[in-house]
């Protein structure tokens, strides 16, 4: 199984609003990603945490907020977001061996900030 | 990090080989090219990789030259479900234990029946 899931698979909130995109993966991978990617861009790097630990920060703006419960588990906190951060947010997942390994991406969740 | 520069577009007819170039001459010597596809807005899917020897599986085949400035993604029989946008990546690992991937900007491939 090389399943990453991702839900909710759409997303539309205020910039009031508090909200959580999750990502799942059971495959036994130590390491978990973030990225954002805005239309007919490539996928950008957020965030990327290694054995539940926060590894790599792109310097995001705080009103992302990454938390990685388990290894199995990696969610993103939205507050206060803007209508620039509408966007597709990836989630991806690696071992941590070196040669053979192999990120892979979940579907995405597509959010729209009005 | 090693940027990769890839055209921004191609065209293929549907059973011909479609060869995707891509420069990265800024590579270093432990930095792999991984090759991803993305098909409408779906995730990204993993296609092949290599470091400095030619690799072939079921999906593609990757060419890397000597110097290792460039290389060229070849998907022997293309099908109209090929159609998408290739990116070609440097992956260098981190220190950590996770890995780092840099996008280029992708080729959108067309492949025309």
């Amino acid at each position: 199984d090389t399943e990453v899931t991702q839900t909710p698979k759409h997303l539309v909130m205020g910039m009031t609003n508090k909200k959580s995109l999750k990502c799942e993966q059971h495959m036994g991978h130590r390491a978990m990603y973030w990225y954002k990617q805005k239309a007919k861009k490539p996928p950008e790097l957020m965030f990327v945490y290694s054995y539940e630990k926060l590894s790599i920060n792109e310097s995001v703006p705080s009103r992302f907020s990454p938390e990685c419960p388990n290894s199995s588990l990696l969610n993103l906190h939205l507050h206060a977001l803007q209508p620039e951060d509408s966007a597709l947010y990836l989630c991806a997942s690696s071992q941590d061996r070196a040669r053979t390994d192999t990120q892979y991406f979940g579907p995405g969740t597509r959010l729209t900030v009005l | 990090d090693a940027k990769t520069t890839q055209p921004t577009s191609m065209d293929c007819a549907e059973g011909r080989a479609a060869n995707l170039p891509c420069n990265h001459s800024t590579i270093s010597g432990n930095e792999y090219v991984y090759w991803y596809r993305q098909i409408h807005s779906q995730g990204p899917q993993y296609i092949i990789h290599g470091l400095k020897n030619n690799e072939t599986n079921e999906m593609a085949s990757l060419i890397i030259t000597e110097d290792r400035k460039s290389s060229t993604l070849i998907l022997p029989h293309a099908t109209l479900r090929d159609t998408a946008v290739y990116y070609c990546i440097v992956r260098f690992l981190l220190i950590q234990g996770a890995q780092k991937l840099v996008f280029g900007q992708g080729t959108r491939l067309t492949i025309n029946p």
